[in-house]
């Protein structure tokens, strides 16, 4: 069974505005990546974050982490247009522990 | 370098049949691993390897097989193909020994099972 689920299953917003996403897991993890898939197009690693960490930025990225709540947010700030693509987490019990994926949240940023 | 490529990009096959999809990376890394995506899906692992001559079996293995002889290839075989298997299929590297946790995808296999 997969580890994420994410919400919302899509989301729809203009140029210019944030885009956050969420991510809730079950079991204890060692860290927490976001990746990027483009339509038709392999995956792209985003950032990472590990359980002793709260908070990361990249860029225009900011990803949180509630090891508590076992959950996780993606914030895209200031989007673009290019920006439009599906944005998966995905999670690692252990260190270099095999990753198990969410379901995804499908971003439409219009311009 | 060349990074994850994966053959073919595209293949059609009818109920029964058997092939291989292939995979190689240049980066040298130890981990490999084997994913399909259907509509709507996330990422399921099939079968993941940690080294040569090591693999294990992720969360869908059924009618898969795979080996790891050098470090470079990891081919994923389909043993008789059945419509379920309709899919697209993508292979991850990475090298989390060397602090490189995060993977690097191949463009992915389309697959069609008739």
């Amino acid at each position: 069974s997969q580890q994420g689920e994410e919400d919302p299953q899509a989301l729809s917003i203009q140029e210019g505005e944030n885009a956050t996403m969420n991510c809730s897991y079950k079991t204890s993890i060692n860290n927490l990546q976001w990746y990027r898939q483009n339509s038709g197009r392999g995956l792209v690693h985003l950032i990472l974050i590990r359980s002793n960490e709260r908070e990361k930025h990249s860029g225009r990225l900011r990803v949180t982490l509630d090891t508590s709540k076992k959950s996780s947010s993606l914030l895209i700030t200031a989007s673009r247009a290019a920006d439009t693509a599906s944005y998966f987490c995905a999670t690692a019990e252990y260190q270099g522990g095999k990753l198990i994926f969410g379901q995804g949240t499908e971003l439409s940023v219009k311009p | 370098n060349a990074g994850v490529t994966q053959t073919p990009k595209f293949q059609v096959l009818k109920t029964g049949q058997s092939m291989t999809l292939q995979c190689a990376q240049d980066m040298n890394h130890e981990y490999m691993s084997w994913y399909r995506q259907d509509p709507g899906m996330g990422l399921r692992l099939i079968h993941y390897s940690v080294g040569a001559g090591i693999t294990d079996q992720g969360e869908v293995p059924n009618g898969y097989n795979v080996s790891r002889s050098t470090t470079e290839d990891f081919p994923l075989r389909l043993l008789s193909a059945a419509p379920s298997q309709t899919s697209v299929y993508f292979c991850a590297s990475s090298s989390p020994r060397h602090g490189q946790e995060t993977q690097y995808f191949g463009p992915g296999t389309r697959l069609l099972v008739l």
